[in-house]
């Protein structure tokens, strides 16, 4: 049982390319989200699913886009990246759709674009 | 939607000595969380304390819950070096969860 595996651990982009960061989870957890993290603040909610197929707008969803097609797996997308999207990015998920309960999250993925 | 505070945002303390962190938040909540960071890591759950509860332990934990003013606070007792590491709040009464600034706890061997 791994838990939430994130990959890549680091990226470095350059501004306007594309790139997607992995997320599993092998819980069979139906809620899954996708943090950012920047210095001094805490995690930001980027977008979050309830259950395959279920995607919906966090606090900060501008530039990022998500899919769910299977119950494990989570991938967040930056089609043209910038260098305020520079951050630590982790993913998190629970069972059931509520937000009581806790959330596992993942290792991050530290990304920074030149 | 508004992040929590936490105070203080930077704590020092020596092993043995108690550390008491704070967390105010805005809205109405069903439940509320706190969470460790140690330095680069992910975060790890610590304890989640329920609306309708005033206090509750785990360990050397101790949480407490005041919705009439919006705020809890977390204890931890004799502390230890290992205990090291930013702590957050995090609560809300739907799918998107807001998370404090954090305390960043440095605990002295």
């Amino acid at each position: 049982n791994a838990g939430v595996t994130q990959t890549p651990k680091f990226q470095v982009l350059k501004t306007g390319q594309s790139m997607t960061l992995q997320c599993a989870q092998d819980m069979n957890h139906e809620y899954m989200s996708w943090y950012r993290q920047d210095p001094g603040m805490g995690l930001r909610l980027i977008h979050y699913s309830v259950g395959a197929g279920i995607t919906d707008q966090g606090e900060v969803p501008n530039g990022y886009n998500v899919s769910r097609s299977t119950t494990e797996d989570f991938p967040l997308r930056l089609l043209s990246a910038a260098p305020s999207q520079t951050s630590v990015y982790f993913c998190a998920s629970k069972p059931g759709q509520g937000l009581a309960g806790e959330l596992f999250f993942g290792e991050g993925s530290r990304l920074t674009v030149l | 939607s508004q992040q929590g505070e936490e105070d203080p945002q930077a704590l020092s303390i020596q092993e043995g000595e108690n550390a008491t962190m704070n967390c105010s938040y805005k809205t109405s909540i069903n439940n509320l969380q706190w969470y460790r960071q140690n330095s680069g890591r992910g975060l790890v759950h610590l304890i989640l304390i329920r609306s309708n509860e005033r206090e509750k332990h785990s360990g050397r934990l101790r949480v407490t819950l005041d919705t009439s003013k919006k705020s809890s606070s977390l204890l931890i007792t004799a502390s230890r070096a290992a205990d090291t590491a930013s702590y957050f709040c995090v609560f809300g009464g739907s799918y998107i969860p807001t998370f404090g600034r954090g305390t960043s706890l440095i605990v002295h061997p």
